[in-house]
């Protein structure tokens, strides 16, 4: 068990509506990511943080921002949500203190945009 | 382009049977790692591999890195119904980048 939590672990919003992920971390670990997961496109990655304040862009970074005010909080924003932000969205934290480093990942949220 | 792709896609077999599935690329990774995701969890961790050619055991699955470290298999023996999930692999490039994942093995194991 990594520690890791995720809330909300479901949530079903409006187009155009702000939505904001949280993922949680019991311990310091320096690297945390946001992925989303959808049926074709496995696992893709959205943000990640290698320490506080210290983000960098991802695959399908487009229409996500994140913040990380705290080591253990990494948090994921949807400005304004579209009908394809639906996803499982992952968070997971590396061990180690390199970006390829062995993932561990947290429960996930469901996301509904309607 | 996928820089990592597992085969097959899906796979549905009979209690008892072995399988293997397979993760290729064209690219060299410093280490590889495998996951099983169940529905509604996230990706749990089986193995991490990182010497080329090494082979590591859990129970009754079986992980090999490939020599050049471009490739690595899982084998199941006598797969069960608990066996059933989705397969991920997971590849650590040089540099300091992010994992990259494939697109899973989505195992069904019929009872």
């Amino acid at each position: 068990d990594a520690g890791i939590t995720q809330s909300p672990r479901h949530k079903v919003t409006e187009t155009g509506t702000p939505v904001t992920l949280r993922c949680h971390q019991t311990e310091n670990h320096r690297y945390m990511y946001w992925y989303r997961q959808d049926p074709g496109h496995g696992l893709r990655l959205i943000h990640y943080s290698y320490g506080v304040k210290d983000t960098d862009k991802g695959e399908v970074s487009d229409g996500y921002s994140v913040s990380r005010s705290k080591t253990e909080d990494f948090l994921l924003t949807l400005e304004s949500a579209t009908s394809s932000q639906t996803s499982v969205y992952f968070c997971a934290i590396s061990t180690g203190e390199a970006a390829r480093d062995t993932q561990y990942f947290g429960p996930g949220t469901r996301l509904t945009v309607l | 382009t996928q820089l990592l792709e597992q085969s097959p896609q899906f796979l549905s077999i009979q209690e008892g049977e072995n399988l293997t599935v397979y993760c290729n690329s064209s690219s060299v990774f410093s280490s590889l790692q495998w996951y099983r995701q169940e529905p509604g969890e996230g990706p749990v961790l089986l193995v991490t591999v990182v010497t080329g050619g090494e082979v590591k055991k859990l129970k009754r699955l079986t992980f090999q890195f490939g020599d050049a470290r471009k490739d690595s298999s899982l084998h199941i023996t006598a797969a069960q119904p608990g066996d059933t999930g989705l397969y991920l692999c997971a590849g650590g490039r040089s540099g300091n980048t992010p994992l990259v994942f494939g697109k899973g093995t989505r195992l069904s194991v019929i009872a």
